[in-house]
């Protein structure tokens, strides 16, 4: 398909791991993107991966790609009510990033 | 850096009148972005310039849509006659399209615009 794909919503308790999953269209491309939108903010780049990795961690914050299966995803260790936001995956294809519609991260206390 | 800078943050005007929206990039980085975000939408593309010219306005709504680069520190986007429908949040993100980066983009902090 042509679109970059994500659950919208996700609720989880607070300590607990939060993992954020998005589904992408083209297995060449070179660069994955999450970022976070924080309520009347804009987005903020929180990481990327390299399609030849697997995997890059970053503190609480840890990714994992599936190349084969086109699947990416963010993992949030010891969840904050801080980290409540929409989180956007996005892929890169020529000049563009193609974004997926976002998740809205819930913290339950 | 004081990162991607816009102006106004909020626009509240009445349909018919001109709205420009105003974008500097963060000094250095050759590409820049127009988005609009909405809760119907999300995030769409409006435009995109490279080097100060525009590569990319097949996002752009409509003939009311007009963006420009003067130079490399500033771009403004303006619709003229603003309508209703216009009523969104509209990103300016701006990028270091140079071989070898990772292309990320970084954002603005949005103008959100309301059209009576």
């Amino acid at each position: 398909g042509e679109d970059v794909e994500q659950s919208l919503f996700l609720s989880v308790r607070e300590g607990d791991s939060s993992v954020i999953n998005c589904t992408y269209t083209d297995s060449s491309s070179t660069y994955l993107y999450w970022y976070k939108q924080e309520p009347g903010a804009g987005l903020q780049l929180l990481t990327y991966i390299f399609s030849n990795m697997d995997m890059k961690q970053d503190q609480r914050l840890t990714v994992l790609l599936n190349k084969k299966d086109k699947h990416l995803s963010l993992r949030i260790a010891d969840t904050q009510t801080g980290d409540s936001a929409i989180y956007f995956c996005a892929e890169r294809k020529a000049y563009q990033l193609i974004w997926g519609a976002g998740t809205k991260l819930i913290i339950k206390p | 850096d004081a990162g991607v800078i816009q102006s106004p943050r909020h626009e509240v005007t009445e349909m018919g009148q001109e709205v420009t929206l105003r974008c500097k990039p963060i000094s250095g980085h050759n590409s820049l972005f127009w988005y609009r975000q909405t809760m119907m939408r999300g995030l769409e593309l409006l435009i995109y310039f490279n080097n100060n010219v525009p590569i990319d306005d097949s996002g752009m709504p409509e003939d009311r849509f007009s963006a420009k680069m003067p130079n490399a520190s500033f771009s403004t986007l303006k619709i003229q006659p603003s309508e209703p429908r216009d009523s969104a949040v509209y990103f300016c993100a701006s990028s270091s399209g140079t071989s070898g980066s990772s292309y990320e983009q970084y954002f603005g902090p949005g103008t959100r615009l309301t059209v009576t």
